[in-house]
């Protein structure tokens, strides 16, 4: 059964550090690996990364995926509250299980002023 | 371009009560899913649909969900009856089903069966 793994559960920091979120994975057929980012509504999409593109990044977000470790991390720099919220990590699976994607529990971050 | 569209937003029964939500998904997308969300968890697939066939319900409870995508376009998943475990956010996303195409949820449907 496929299984994606997030740590820590939640994290609390104040605006301005910098914080690194975890994912790892055991899934067959590995296909690509997905940030979500969750407030009040639906998950809105951060990053993918797959074997061509272990490396992404978007303003004070960046996210590497390490194929060898089966991990990735989810790096936030000079937090805002804005950034306040429910990371969820997801795997994308190939093979016969194309198109499904799991999910891991989330990281809860709270970013205080 | 419109986003995934779930509805109703939130929605209150008693078990043992019929629940059904509805989803439209963004056009063009020819994969659906449903998923469930209970509180301080991820989401967890109950069915995916490519066009209007059922490729994974394995997670699906069968004997009381159940869920129709015709014409592979909207889709309605149903709960009969509904269980006090039931009580849930439940997730509509679709996405293309080949290329590197991500998952676009709704805002979701909270269900509270009391």
């Amino acid at each position: 059964e496929d299984k994606v793994v997030q740590s820590p559960l939640s994290l609390v920091v104040h605006e301005g550090d910098t914080v690194t979120l975890n994912c790892s994975y055991e899934v067959t057929n590995f296909r690509s690996l997905l940030w979500y980012k969750q407030e009040k509504k639906a998950p809105t999409f951060l990053f993918m990364l797959t074997s061509s593109g272990i490396e992404k990044k978007s303003g004070r977000l960046s996210s590497i995926l390490d194929k060898k470790e089966l991990s990735s991390i989810l790096n936030i720099t000079a937090t805002q509250t804005g950034d306040s919220a429910i990371y969820l990590c997801a795997v994308g699976a190939g093979g016969t299980s194309y198109g499904k994607l799991t999910f891991g529990q989330g990281t809860i971050l709270t970013v205080h002023p | 371009e419109a986003g995934v569209v779930q509805s109703p937003r939130y929605k209150i029964i008693e078990k043992k009560q019929p629940v059904a939500f509805w989803c439209n998904p963004i056009s063009g997308h020819n994969t659906l899913y449903w998923y469930r969300q209970n509180l301080g968890q991820g989401p967890e697939l109950l069915i995916r649909y490519e066009n209007e066939e059922a490729v994974d319900d394995s997670q699906l409870p069968k004997d009381r969900f159940s869920a129709e995508r015709l014409k592979g376009v909207d889709s309605t998943l149903k709960i009969q009856p509904a269980e006090l475990g039931d009580s849930a956010v439940y997730l509509c996303a679709s996405s293309f089903v080949y290329g590197n195409s991500p998952l676009h949820f709704g805002n979701g449907t909270r269900l509270t069966v009391t």
